[in-house]
C-alpha cells in the first residue's frame, strides 16, 4: 500500500522567514508527486514533479524531488501571512490504481506578522 | 464551468438521516473523483469514475455510501443513516484523464452528522 509521511505536521513562522516542507513516501512503481496548498476547503494545486532533482518554481514556492531517497521538498522563501494554509503532498503510481492519489496528512503552516 | 463545483457547502443532518452530496466537474473532464477529509487526517479515496467504464468503489467506507455519475458528468455521492463517524469534508475532483496526474478540487461539502 502506498504511503506519504509528511513532516512537520504543523509549524509556525514570522513574515519574512524560509521554510521547508518535507514529504517522504513509499510507493510501488512511482509515478508522480504532488503538492497542494488548502487554505480552506479546496485544496489548490501547486507543483507536479516527475524526475529526480529538476526544481519546479514558481514566485517564492519551489520544490524539488529526489526519487532516489524517496522524499521531496517544498520551500517558501520571505513567506506572508497568505501563504498560511494546509500544505498537502500526494503520490501517484502507474500501476493498477494509477489514477487516485495517496495523501499525506499534511503540514499546517501559520505564518504570522 | 471555471471549476469544481460542489453543493451544499455545508449540511448538517441527524443521525440516521440519508444525505445527498453534489459534484459538477470541470467541463470536459472525464476523471472524477470522491476524497473524504476527517479532521486532523490527509484526504482519503472514495471512489473514482472514469467515462463509461465501471467506477472503482475500493475506497467506500461501507455499504451505506454510493456514488453515481449521469451522463458522464454530475456525480451524487449518498450516504445512508449517517453515523456520527461520517462527519468529514468531502471533496470532489476531477481531471481531463487517467493518465493526466493533476486533479483540481472542489470546495468541498462539510458533513456534520449530529
Amino acid at each position: 500500500e502506498d504511503k506519504v509521511v509528511q513532516s512537520p505536521l504543523s509549524l509556525v513562522v514570522h513574515e519574512g522567514d524560509t521554510v521547508t516542507l518535507n514529504c517522504s513516501y513509499e510507493v510501488t512503481n512511482f509515478r508522480s508527486l504532488l503538492w497542494y496548498k488548502q487554505e480552506k476547503k479546496a485544496p489548490t494545486f501547486l507543483f507536479m514533479l516527475t524526475s529526480s532533482g529538476i526544481e519546479k518554481k514558481s514566485g517564492r514556492l519551489s520544490s524539488i524531488l529526489d526519487k532516489k531517497e524517496l522524499f521531496s521538498i517544498l520551500n517558501i522563501t520571505a513567506t506572508q501571512t497568505g501563504d498560511s494554509a494546509i500544505y498537502l503532498c500526494a503520490v501517484k503510481n502507474s500501476g493498477g490504481s494509477n489514477y487516485k492519489l495517496t495523501f499525506g496528512k499534511g503540514t499546517l503552516l501559520t505564518v504570522n506578522p | 464551468g471555471a471549476g469544481v463545483s460542489q453543493s451544499p457547502s455545508n449540511k448538517v443532518t441527524e443521525k440516521g438521516k440519508d444525505v445527498e452530496l453534489r459534484c459538477d466537474p470541470i467541463s470536459g473532464h472525464t476523471a472524477l473523483y470522491w476524497y473524504r477529509q476527517s479532521l486532523g487526517q490527509g484526504l482519503e479515496f472514495l471512489i473514482y469514475f472514469q467515462g463509461n467504464s465501471a467506477p472503482d468503489k475500493s475506497g467506500l467506507p461501507s455499504d451505506r455510501f454510493s456514488a453515481e455519475r449521469t451522463g458522464g458528468s454530475v456525480s451524487t455521492l449518498t450516504i445512508q443513516r449517517t453515523q456520527q463517524e461520517d462527519s468529514a469534508v468531502y471533496l470532489c475532483a476531477s481531471s481531463a484523464g487517467t493518465l493526466v496526474d493533476t486533479q483540481y478540487f472542489g470546495p468541498g461539502t462539510r458533513l456534520t452528522v449530529l
